[in-house]
C-alpha cells in the first residue's frame, strides 16, 4: 500500500494569515492526489483533485500543487470557516489511502 | 443534484455483520460512468477506504479488510451495499458512501452524510 503522511499533523493560525500543509507519499503517485476539508461531524468534501484542479465552487484562497511524492495545499487569506480539518488522499493505485489529517486551529 | 444516503442499524454486537445501504439520487448506477466506495472513520481518527465496486458487480477491497468485506449492487433500486462480518470494538466508525470519479475511480467527488455504527454487546 502507499503510506501518505503529512505535515504538520496540526497548526495554529489567525484569520487572514497564509497557511501551507504538506503531504507525501511513501511512492511516486504522478499528480494523483487529492484534498479534502471535513468540518466537525460533516463527510469529507472535495477541495483539490489531481494535485492542483480546483473544484468547483471552492473558493480561489485554496491552491494545489506537486508531483511524484511530494504535495502542498496553501490557504492564501485563512477565513473563519477554514479553520478545519485537512486530508490528503493517493488516488495513483488500490487501496486508496489517506494522510493522517491536519487540524487547522485558530491562534 | 447527486446525493448519497447511508442507511442500517447504528448497534451492532461484536461477532455479528455489519449491513449498510447507500441510495444513490441524482445519478445512475448503471450509467457505468463511476465507482461506488465505502469509506470508514473511527471516533476522532482518520479515514480508511474499505473498498468499491462498479455497476456490473465488480469489486476491489482493501487487503486489510478483505476477508471479512463483501460490496453488493442493486442497479434497480440504484442503491449498492456493505456487510463487514465478525466485527469488534474496532470496527465502530462512521461509515460514508461515496462516488469514485478519474481515470482510477479513486477520487471521491459526492459523499452521503455518514452514519455512525457502535460495535457493542
Amino acid at each position: 500500500d502507499i503510506q501518505m503522511t503529512q505535515s504538520p499533523s496540526s497548526l495554529s493560525a489567525s484569520v487572514g494569515d497564509r497557511v501551507t500543509i504538506t503531504c507525501r507519499a511513501s511512492q511516486s503517485i504522478g499528480r494523483y492526489l487529492n484534498w479534502y476539508q471535513q468540518k466537525p461531524g460533516k463527510a469529507p468534501k472535495l477541495l483539490i483533485s489531481d494535485a492542483s484542479s480546483l473544484q468547483s465552487g471552492v473558493p480561489s484562497r485554496f491552491s494545489g500543487s506537486g508531483s511524484g511524492t511530494d504535495f502542498t495545499l496553501t490557504i492564501s487569506s485563512l477565513q473563519p470557516e477554514d479553520f478545519v480539518t485537512y486530508y490528503c488522499q493517493q488516488s495513483d493505485s488500490s487501496p486508496f489511502t489517506f494522510g493522517p489529517g491536519t487540524k487547522v486551529d485558530i491562534q | 443534484q447527486v446525493q448519497l444516503q447511508e442507511s442500517g442499524p447504528g448497534l451492532v454486537k461484536p461477532s455479528q455483520t455489519l449491513s449498510l445501504t447507500c441510495t444513490v439520487s441524482g445519478a445512475s448506477i448503471s450509467s457505468g460512468d463511476y465507482y461506488w466506495s465505502w469509506i470508514r472513520q473511527p471516533p476522532g481518527k482518520g479515514l480508511e477506504w474499505i473498498g468499491y465496486i462498479y455497476y456490473s458487480g465488480s469489486t476491489y477491497y482493501n487487503p486489510s479488510l478483505k476477508s471479512r468485506v463483501n460490496i453488493l449492487v442493486d442497479t434497480s433500486k440504484n442503491q449498492f451495499s456493505l456487510k463487514l462480518s465478525s466485527v469488534t470494538a474496532a470496527d465502530t466508525a462512521v461509515y460514508y458512501c461515496a462516488r469514485g470519479v478519474g481515470a482510477t475511480a479513486g477520487r471521491m467527488d459526492y459523499w452521503g452524510q455518514g452514519t455512525l455504527v457502535t460495535v457493542s454487546s
